[in-house]
């Protein structure tokens, strides 16, 4: 059973950088084909992708956003963090990693299977 | 970047209606196309991929369909369990995109 899970600040400043972390179960982060993706939702809006990155270390980042972000991942831990510096009240969301499953599990195109619970951000002075 | 254009934003219909939701791409994405239902407060959870296989455990009455820049997700008979927000996701190249949602609502 796949599970992820996103810990982090629920209240940040303006300015302030923010750190978010997925840990996760059921699945490494060292198998082929395999990776962890990052979402987030403003409140009442759509979902954006934000960033992306593989079992190989391979990233991939929202070009509106790539300056501001930084994805790492520590397979032993099960955990992939997300780095969001300067932060704005504009970036009031919640954030949700998922899992990316790999192509040789059956799925021919990237999705996102497996989703945390998300975890609400507020930027606030 | 790739635009994902949904149509309707929102949508009433009754229990055990038929009702589809289209999705546009600005440009051709081929059949990487993926979906979404989200209920209020919860994470999304995929029901379909590639344009149109279905994911373990999702009801045979969501089906997709579609490949280029159109597509469409269609529910059979609508349940009381399926009145939710739907999201596509277009996974042919990044930045990958959303569409901007279509909510269902129970007339």
């Amino acid at each position: 059973q796949i599970t992820l899970k996103e810990s982090g600040p629920t209240l940040v400043k303006p300015t302030q950088t923010l750190t978010l972390t997925c840990t996760f179960s059921g699945f490494s982060l060292s198998t082929s084909g395999v990776g962890v993706g990052w979402i987030r939702q403003p409140p009442g809006k759509a979902l954006e992708w934000l960033a992306l990155i593989y079992w190989d270390d391979a990233k991939r980042y929202s070009p509106s956003l790539k300056t501001r972000l930084s994805v790492a991942k520590d397979s032993s831990k099960n955990q992939v963090v997300l780095t969001v510096t300067n932060m704005d009240p504009a970036d009031t969301a919640t954030y949700y990693c998922a899992h990316r499953p790999p192509y040789s599990s059956g799925y021919y195109v990237e999705c996102f299977q497996h989703w945390g619970q998300g975890t609400l951000v507020t930027v606030s002075s | 970047d790739i635009q994902m254009t949904q149509s309707p934003t929102s949508l009433s219909a009754f229990v055990g209606d038929r009702v589809s939701i289209t999705c546009r791409a600005s440009q051709s994405i081929g059949r990487y196309l993926n979906w979404y239902q989200q209920k209020p407060g919860k994470a999304p959870k995929l029901l379909i991929y590639g344009a149109s296989s279905l994911e373990g455990g999702v009801p045979s009455r969501f089906s997709g369909s579609g490949s280029g820049t159109d597509f469409t997700l269609t529910i059979s008979s609508l349940q009381p369990e399926d009145f939710a927000s739907y999201y596509c996701h277009q996974s042919y190249s990044t930045p990958y995109t959303f569409g901007q949602g279509t909510k269902l609502e129970i007339k």
